[in-house]
């Protein structure tokens, strides 16, 4: 069974940056996609981006296109999100979630248990 | 980039009666499309793709199905632990998208 686990909420003031990883365990790591999926409070689900940590590739949503980078180390099954420019819309939940098919465009099998970040002066 | 279009918002409805939510796509999605269930305080679970497929673990209750771009989520006999938040997301184009939800609560 595979489990992701997040790093811990974050408290940002805007113009900073925030990273937050999601280590996997129970296999298949390399050979999947990550995906990171955000929830505003009281919102609906937007994906950001998503990497092949096999290959390293990358896709991103337009809206957040110079702002957001997403990697992945391989030999630790861990897979990052780094936001940078945060603004007070950044507040929100921030999900890793798997997809075992190995594209980011594809269903998600798993998710993180979510990362809260909030933005404020 | 593809607009999915969750219907009802809400969707009031009995223990042990049948719940059928409906999510309909701007534009072929074919059939990649999945659901997912989400409660308060959780992060979402897959519950069908590919349309109809149910997910390991998924109780047979709920089933999936497609009409064109018009897409149906059906629970057959809610139970009390099924109340919750439904989106569905099409994977047939970039950027995966989401629908905006819709809250099953309790009648």
């Amino acid at each position: 069974q595979v489990q992701l686990v997040q790093s811990g909420a974050e408290v940002k003031k805007p113009g900073s940056s925030v990273k937050v990883s999601c280590k996997a365990s129970g296999g298949a790591f390399s050979r999947s996609a990550i995906s990171w999926v955000r929830q505003a409070p009281g919102q609906g689900l937007e994906w950001m981006g998503g990497i092949i940590p096999i290959f390293g590739t990358t896709n991103y949503a337009q809206k957040f296109q110079g702002r957001v980078s997403v990697t992945a180390d391989d030999s630790t099954s861990t897979a990052y999100m780094e936001l940078s420019s945060l603004r007070s819309e950044d507040t929100a939940v921030y999900y890793c979630a798997q997809s075992l098919g190995g594209n980011p465009l594809y269903y998600f099998d798993s998710w993180g248990q979510g990362t809260l970040v909030a933005v404020s002066s | 980039e593809k607009v999915m279009t969750q219907s009802p918002a809400t969707l009031s409805v009995s223990p042990g009666e049948r719940a059928t939510l409906s999510c309909r796509a701007s534009q072929s999605v074919a059939g990649n499309l999945a659901w997912y269930q989400q409660k308060p305080g959780q992060a979402p679970r897959l519950l069908i793709y590919g349309a109809s497929t149910r997910a390991t673990g998924i109780p047979a209750r709920f089933s999936g199905s497609r009409s064109g771009t018009e897409f149906t989520l059906t629970i057959g006999s809610l139970q009390s632990e099924d109340f919750a938040v439904y989106y569905c997301q099409q994977y047939n184009n970039w950027p995966p998208t989401f629908g905006g939800g819709t809250k099953v609560e309790i009648k």
